[in-house]
């Protein structure tokens, strides 16, 4: 089983619309969780980390399930500047290293 | 400006010539690590580092050597580069001890071995 696994897309939604990624992981011991975001050809960048309790930050709000071990990201009123593909990232504690899901892609159109 | 640099951005080689790609970061941070990035398979994570002299192999580190000899910098070796070693690569950099913390990456280096 892989260690954290997302839905490809791409993910084509029109201007204004209402997107939501899952995202899930197999280690059970996981800690802590991250969102961020790739544009093409540049360097991954952290969106927002995800806390237990969820969290939002402007039109994003992500949630973490530990019970089910997925986290979600819901971006509202999707903007062209949206697009991009977004990378689930996982820590299993403070002093190790990050695993990178393989990016959701998503495409806002006018 | 807070930062992770890498050089070359862009580099053209061919099979055996031996290249180095350098990283720095200017943060003060403890972790620091190498990734590549191939279409369809994702981040992966090359070689890492907890601080200075400690170094640690990640999930692809064949074919590649680091050290890590000051706080700053982290050199990606490539002794004999080869065609599969053709990708993205990425230096990222971060203070592990916190728990939400974040990984600042470098702009990346576009590797082609012929």
């Amino acid at each position: 089983r892989k260690e954290v696994e997302q839905d490809p897309g791409p993910f084509n939604v029109p201007e204004g619309a209402t997107v939501a990624f899952n995202c899930t992981y197999s280690n059970s011991a996981s800690q802590s969780f991250f969102w961020y975001r790739q544009d093409c050809r540049k360097e991954p960048k952290l969106l927002m980390s995800v806390y237990s309790s969820g969290n939002e930050d402007g039109r994003f709000t992500a949630q973490l399930n530990r019970a089910s071990q997925y986290i979600s990201l819901l971006i509202r009123d999707s903007k062209l500047s949206d697009s991009a593909t977004y990378l689930c990232v996982v820590k299993s504690s403070g002093y190790s290293t990050l695993t990178f899901g393989k990016g959701t892609m998503l495409l806002v159109s006018p | 400006e807070a930062q992770v640099t890498q050089n070359p951005r862009y580099l053209i080689t061919v099979t055996g010539k031996k290249l180095t790609v350098t990283c720095s970061q200017n943060m003060n941070h403890e972790y620091m690590s190498w990734y590549r990035q191939d279409p369809g398979l994702g981040l992966r994570q090359i070689y890492y580092s907890m601080n200075v002299e400690v170094t640690d192999k990640g999930d692809v580190p064949e074919g590649y050597k680091v050290s890590r000899k000051e706080k700053r910098n982290f050199p990606l070796i490539l002794e004999s580069p080869s065609p599969n070693q053709t990708s993205l690569y990425f230096c990222a950099s971060s203070s592990p001890s916190r728990q939400y913390n974040e990984q600042f990456f470098g702009p990346g280096t576009r590797l082609t071995v012929l």
